[in-house]
């Protein structure tokens, strides 16, 4: 079974606090990705990486950065952590190519910043 | 832009019965796919079924049926024979076939069944 971890399942943090969040998975993806879901929004990308060294942005990139050294590992770091980054933050990975897009999720980070 | 919108935000349904969420998108493009996800309480998200638009069958999975009208941009799930593990948040997303593997989600659906 694909497997996908996060470093941490509940994260409390001070207002301009540097924050890491982990993600590792186990089945040689080359994609993966940031989410972050809000109530009433669903899920929102935050960024995304094809491969080792490289990122994109998704759809809500401000006051975030990611990085991806090992193919394995996909990091989520919030530079000055703010209230309005209180939110549950999922990963996830799949592969490339045609028909094997189905996306597999960790089990997420509820982020609290006080 | 691409958009997917899922217009019940709380189901409710009896053990044992019929149950449909609904899901509409929009895009320009042709070639896409469509997903269900199932987020049960405190638990990992997980595909449920998937919709290749070229394909005008609709996908089955066990007691997990999609409604897929192209025309109208619909893309609703029915399960059937409802089960208490069935209680989850349900989310549809879309995924363009020219923009490599990033999924649009829709707002979700809670559905609760009772026994």
């Amino acid at each position: 079974d694909v497997k996908v971890t996060q470093s941490s399942r509940y994260l409390v943090k001070r207002t301009g606090e540097k924050v890491f969040l982990e993600c590792v998975q186990d089945m040689d993806h080359e994609n993966m990705f940031w989410y972050r879901q809000d109530p009433g929004l669903g899920l929102r990308l935050i960024y995304f990486s094809y491969d080792v060294k490289m990122k994109e942005k998704g759809d809500i990139p401000e006051g975030y950065s990611v990085s991806r050294e090992k193919k394995e590992r996909f990091s989520l770091i919030l530079e000055s952590a703010s209230t309005n980054q209180t939110s549950m933050y999922l990963c996830a990975s799949s592969f490339s190519g045609p028909g094997t897009d189905t996306q597999y999720f960790g089990p997420g980070t509820r982020l609290t910043v006080l | 832009a691409q958009t997917v919108t899922q217009s019940q935000p709380e189901m409710s349904v009896q053990e044992a019965e019929t149950v449909t969420l609904s899901c509409t998108y929009d895009t320009s493009e042709n070639n896409y796919y469509l997903f269900w996800y199932k987020q049960p309480p405190s638990r990992q998200m997980i595909l449920v079924i998937r919709q290749e638009a070229y394909k005008q069958q609709n996908a089955t999975e066990n007691r997990f049926s999609v409604n897929f009208q192209k025309a109208a941009k619909s893309f609703s799930l029915k399960i059937s024979d409802s089960q208490l593990g069935d209680t989850a948040m349900y989310f549809c997303a879309f995924m363009s076939g020219n923009q490599g593997g990033k999924l649009i989600f829709g707002q979700g659906t809670e559905l609760s069944v009772k026994p």
